[in-house]
């Protein structure tokens, strides 16, 4: 079975650090490119980063830039993000998703459940 | 940035209905239009994908068209299971970016 499941949401205060992690199975993780997109409740949906298949190429929102790094491991089949500088605004619902291909162009076809992110004092 | 818009922003329908909802990008963005459906407290789940391709496993009620600026998602006859928020995203730049989304209910 395809399946992405994350961890390592928690509460932080403003101005710390949290690093997101992303375990796939089910695929060969190495030939996809890998999204991080963002959903605070009951709102839509912003994407945040992405890398490529190999990790040598890597995006980010503006809303992140800077901030954030993402980062994959393929011999762990495993995606990251690390997260630094939050703000309250980074308080989302962070889910994991593969690309339906190696380009970075294209949509979405697996998503993860989601770990929730809060940032607050 | 590639700004999305949705139209209409929520819609009532009955079981049997046929529904369309409308997407724009603020410049052309030639077919690299998908679509997503959400239940409340779910995952997306792609419907679409290069504006009119049915992803695999998905009803072919459903079905996708346009290209340049303006692309529709069509539910030719509503299901129970199809009352939920439907978005549009862009994946032809980064940053990629999402509409606002539908709300379809009853």
């Amino acid at each position: 079975e395809v399946q992405l499941v994350e961890s390592g949401g928690v509460v932080v205060q403003p101005g710390g650090s949290l690093r997101l992690s992303c375990a796939a199975s089910g695929f060969t993780f190495d030939d996809y490119t890998m999204h991080w997109v963002r959903q605070v409740p009951g709102k839509g949906l912003e994407w945040v980063s992405l890398i490529s298949w190999d990790g040598d190429s890597t995006y980010f929102a503006d809303s992140v830039k800077g901030r954030f790094t993402i980062s994959r491991d393929n011999s762990k089949t495993s995606l990251y993000l690390q997260m630094n500088s939050l703000r309250s605004e980074d308080t989302a619902l962070y889910y994991c998703a593969k690309g339906r291909s190696s380009s970075r162009y294209d949509s979405f076809d697996i998503w993860g459940q989601g770990t929730m992110v809060t940032v607050s004092s | 940035d590639i700004q999305m818009t949705q139209s209409p922003s929520s819609l009532s329908a009955f079981v049997g209905d046929r529904v369309t909802i409308t997407c724009r990008a603020s410049q052309s963005i030639a077919n690299y239009l998908n679509w997503y459906q959400q239940k409340p407290g779910k995952a997306p789940k792609l419907l679409i994908y290069a504006a009119s391709s049915l992803q695999s496993g998905v009803p072919s009620r459903f079905s996708g068209s346009g290209s340049g600026t303006d692309f529709t998602l069509t539910i030719s006859s509503l299901q129970p299971e199809d009352f939920a928020t439907y978005y549009c995203q862009q994946s032809y730049s980064t940053p990629f970016t999402f509409g606002p989304g539908t709300k379809v209910d009853i």
